[in-house]
């Protein structure tokens, strides 16, 4: 089956714009995560919906940056004012159930380039 | 706070050769331990977790909760073993904690 799509692919930004990331999770999926990926690093936990409740933002580095799922299903991060240290791969990763038990499942995601 | 330590980021082996990725966790409780692997040009999946105790594409990890550590293993390695691994926690709630990741290179 299908599994969770995020687009665009990549992302360059002039320092100073916003820009937002679509991430679709698997279809019926109740939990959406968001991390970020630096250059040479792992990835890092940003955020957490439980169907469209953000249940967690505690990895948000900063107010610039935003998420959203208010359908429960597509979720959407933007990011305002664009910095070059945003520069990095933001995963999407869903899961099926409670996020305490289930695998999750990672899109491909969408590399920034902020210049 | 939890942590994972994955002390090499470059591993080079041969061809049938065994393979050890080390990792080391710090955290207070009782954690679930991943491998996630990412081959070229792929998305990050799942290898294994500790509480399946299961062998994936020849691979196996043990949880020593006294080391602290989830080494991954696998006897003999294989050329499509070349990937990205991560090694990752969770702790009490939902969130995974990565470590830096170790590049296998499995050379012919």
């Amino acid at each position: 089956g299908a599994g969770v799509s995020q687009s665009p692919r990549y992302k360059v930004a002039k320092r100073g714009q916003d820009v937002a990331l679509r991430c679709d999770p698997i279809s019926g999926h109740v939990s959406l995560f968001w991390y970020q990926q630096a250059l040479g690093q792992g990835p890092e936990f940003l955020t957490y919906f439980q169907n469209e409740a953000q249940l967690d933002k505690s990895g948000l580095p900063s107010d610039r940056f935003f998420a959203e799922r208010p359908e429960g299903s597509v979720s959407t991060l933007k990011i305002q004012r664009t910095q070059q240290e945003d520069s990095a791969v933001y995963l999407c990763a869903s899961s099926s159930e409670r996020a305490s038990t289930d695998t999750q499942y990672f899109g491909p995601g969408t590399r920034l380039t902020v210049l | 706070a939890q942590r994972v330590t994955q002390p090499e980021k470059l591993l080079s082996v041969f061809k049938g050769a065994p393979v050890e990725l080390k990792c080391n966790y710090s955290y207070s409780g009782s954690p679930e331990l991943f491998w996630y692997v990412q081959y070229s040009r792929q998305r990050l999946q799942l290898l294994l977790r500790h509480i399946s105790r299961e062998s994936i594409k020849g691979f196996t990890a043990d949880l020593n909760k006294g080391e602290t550590s989830f080494h991954l293993k696998k006897p003999f390695a294989q050329e499509e073993d070349s990937a990205m691994y991560y090694c990752a926690l969770k702790g009490s709630n939902y969130k995974l904690t990565f470590g830096k990741g170790t590049l296998l290179t499995v050379n012919p």
